[in-house]
């Protein structure tokens, strides 16, 4: 069972960039159809998908965010990792990295979750 | 406002049936879109509860079964237990926005 875990700093001051990383364990980040994505709950809300990557390097983003998003992958390291620049306090929320399957028909869902990290936007 | 929308909370007591819905539209359920469910347990992260509609992961009992119709799909949960109180959040994609949707969320409250 491939096990996740999200890690960075909790608090981020506001107009700053937000820096994740997801490091895998228990498989290959490089092995299999799997993609992996980032996704973001505030507090007392719903999910918001932000994007996902594939080893190879190619990237898709959450149109709302893609112009201050960059998900990028380290395969050597077995890792991914979250850049959200320009952050506002609205944004403080728990973020999770996950493993995500594509489906046929072109969707894909989130088959193994890590534990999230809570990430404060505040000065 | 979610593109997909659940309602905000459904409550049943122990051994009953209760149904989620998730209602889309034409750019994302209604496109042929599969639909996934999402368990969250309190403080938790999310975990996969049904993919593709209907599919249980290994583990998920069989009281869990998901269906669809047109634009909307649906969770049930049979024979309720005090352990399935949590949210549960529905997953599609929407080729308008092209993006991976969630549904608003639903709290089931076991009475």
């Amino acid at each position: 069972q491939v096990q996740l875990q999200e890690s960075g700093p909790g608090l981020v001051k506001p107009s700053q960039t937000l820096s994740l990383t997801c490091s895998v364990s228990g498989g290959s980040i490089s092995s299999g159809n799997y993609y992996w994505s980032w996704i973001r709950q505030p507090a007392g809300k719903g999910l918001e998908w932000i994007g996902r990557i594939y080893s190879s390097g190619s990237t898709n983003y959450n149109p709302s965010l893609k112009s201050r998003v960059t998900i990028s992958v380290d395969t050597s390291k077995n890792q991914f990792s979250l850049k959200l620049s320009s952050v506002t306090a609205a944004e403080t929320a728990v973020y999770y990295c996950a493993r995500e399957v594509p489906v046929y028909s072109g969707s894909y869902y989130e088959d193994n979750w890590g534990q999230g990290t809570l990430v404060t936007v505040s000065s | 406002q979610s593109v997909l929308t659940q309602p905000p909370s459904v409550t049943g007591a122990p051994g009953q049936r209760v149904t989620i819905s998730c209602t889309g539209s034409s750019s994302n359920i209604g496109a042929a879109y599969d639909v996934h469910w999402y368990q969250q347990l309190p403080g938790t992260a999310p975990k996969l509860l049904i993919y593709r509609y209907t599919n249980r992961p290994s583990g998920v009992p069989d009281r869990f079964s998901g269906s669809q119709s047109g634009t909307s799909a649906s969770l049930a949960i049979t024979g309720l237990q005090a352990e399935d109180e949590a949210d549960y959040y529905c997953q599609s994609y929407d080729n308008s926005l092209s993006v991976s949707v969630f549904g608003g969320g639903t709290k089931l409250t076991v009475l």
